[in-house]
């Protein structure tokens, strides 16, 4: 079964800090994966999205995300984190062979000032 | 273009009421979808539908019912609430262009819920 793993629940930095948020996952086929942003009382915004080719992908917001097949995993990386990028992160996989998305169960980021 | 719109905001029930959460989206989109999100699990897929006349249960479709008369909109039922049901619930859409999960989500707002 396709299954997501955020393996952080909350991460603290400080601001200018960089940051890197860890998605592992697994599945059958070609991943479609996925980095979702959620504001406080908020939807969700895509920051970027990855389903071939290059394996570093470029999103919004100056937001990065690596796919390593070896390791089965899409982190998510930003050089240096603004007070703004304070929100909850959600990983997502485009459940192969279907219309469904498994969904991570978040990164929640503070940032100190 | 509004994108996913939900209403109501917010919305208190008494145990054994019931209520409709409304969500449309004006992107044409083909696949609709609801979710909840508890705090620390993520989002959980309620039901989805790939078309008008189309839906199919999710991982938690228990205690909900959907339709889909039109591509713009994807009301969620809830018929007989319980306190399990307070929860944020949040309807997505995506074109499916490329074919099938590969295209992005759209989110509505989100709907808190609170069952009593």
């Amino acid at each position: 079964a396709q299954s997501v793993t955020q393996p952080d629940i909350h991460i603290t930095v400080s601001e200018g800090a960089s940051l890197e948020l860890r998605c592992n996952y697994s599945y059958g086929a070609t991943p479609y994966l996925f980095w979702y942003v959620q504001s406080p009382g908020q939807g969700l915004q895509l920051l970027l999205k990855y389903f071939s080719g290059d394996t570093l992908v470029q999103g919004i917001k100056g937001f990065e995300a690596e796919f390593k097949r070896s390791q089965s995993s899409f982190n998510l990386r930003k050089p240096s984190v603004h007070w703004s990028d304070a929100a909850e992160y959600f990983c997502a996989v485009g459940a192969t062979g279907t219309y469904k998305y498994i969904f991570g169960t978040g990164t929640r980021l503070k940032v100190l000032a | 273009n509004a994108g996913v719109t939900q209403t109501p905001k917010f919305r208190i029930l008494k145990i054994g009421q019931s209520m409709t959460l409304q969500c449309t989206q004006d992107m044409n989109h083909n696949y609709m979808y609801w979710y909840r999100q508890d705090p620390g699990m993520g989002l959980k897929l309620i039901y989805y539908s790939v078309g008008a006349g189309i839906t199919d249960k999710g991982e938690v479709p228990n205690g909900y019912n959907v339709s889909r008369s039109t591509t713009e909109d994807f009301p969620l039922r809830l018929e007989l609430a319980a306190p399990s049901q307070t929860s944020v619930y949040f309807c997505a859409s995506s074109s499916g262009l490329s074919g099938r999960a590969s295209n992005e989500q759209f989110f509505g707002p989100g709907t808190r819920l609170t069952v009593l």
